[in-house]
């Protein structure tokens, strides 16, 4: 396995301006998931997929956040409007999710900054 | 909802000590139980995970946590701390529906560990 990749690393970003970032998982993993840390706190979960469905939503997810997973492989996570909130280090993880105890395998993160 | 709370922020040892991170977790059933350690600009790695089964749950590194019911805890445990264990450890809750994870980890607010040689 490689690993779950996350591109890009970083984003310095204008208030206002929209932003993508992409997750390939581990192949063959059927569920990914998207988390949301910032400084000095624990990841928060924000939405997964079961392949290419999106079967649960935060709502922290506001309406300026879309996340999609066209062919159940890798996923984008689109942030409109960037405000300076959204600061933070956005996570994906993985899983098989074909076994009862599934566990769950993190990126990198994409370090995103609203200026 | 599931919940969990690191009560310690920031932990501080030397180099060789023993070491115990502290984990309560608040579910309504067993749940699925989860260490991750965070080194500065680095992802999440896991240490180990509860699903059933032995309480005492042995890991990478030479990490062990023991799941006590009861306490509704989930203490992350090192004989001996090296240096290069410094990091910030997260501890989480995954549901479990009849015996079957699914969906979101809830994640407590993580302990800073600071090792002095």
């Amino acid at each position: 396995d490689t690993g779950v990749s996350q591109d890009p690393r970083h984003k310095i970003t204008k208030r206002g301006q929209n932003v993508t970032f992409r997750c390939d998982p581990i192949s063959e993993h059927n569920r990914l998931y998207w988390y949301r840390q910032t400084l000095g706190q624990g990841p928060e979960f924000l939405t997964y997929f079961q392949n290419e469905a999106q079967l649960e939503k935060s709502r922290l997810l506001s309406d300026r956040f879309s996340a999609e997973r066209p062919k159940g492989s890798f996923s984008t996570l689109e942030i409109q409007r960037t405000e300076q909130g959204d600061s933070a280090m956005y996570l994906c993880a993985s899983s098989p999710g074909t076994v009862l105890a599934d566990t769950q395998y993190f990126g990198p993160g994409t370090r995103l900054t609203v200026l | 909802a599931q919940s969990v709370t690191q009560p310690d922020i920031h932990i501080t040892v030397s180099e060789g000590a023993s070491l115990e991170l502290r984990c309560n977790y608040s579910y309504g059933a067993t749940p699925y139980l989860f260490w991750y350690v965070q080194s500065p600009g680095q992802g999440l790695q896991l240490l180990l995970k509860y699903f059933s089964g032995d309480t005492l749950v042995q890991g990478i590194k030479g990490f062990e946590a023991e799941f006590k019911r009861s306490q509704s805890s989930f203490n992350l445990r090192k004989p001996s701390v090296h240096w290069s264990d410094a990091a910030e450890y997260f501890c989480a809750v995954g549901a479990n529906a009849g015996g079957t994870s699914y969906g979101k980890l809830t994640f407590g607010q993580g302990t800073i560990l600071t090792v002095h040689p």
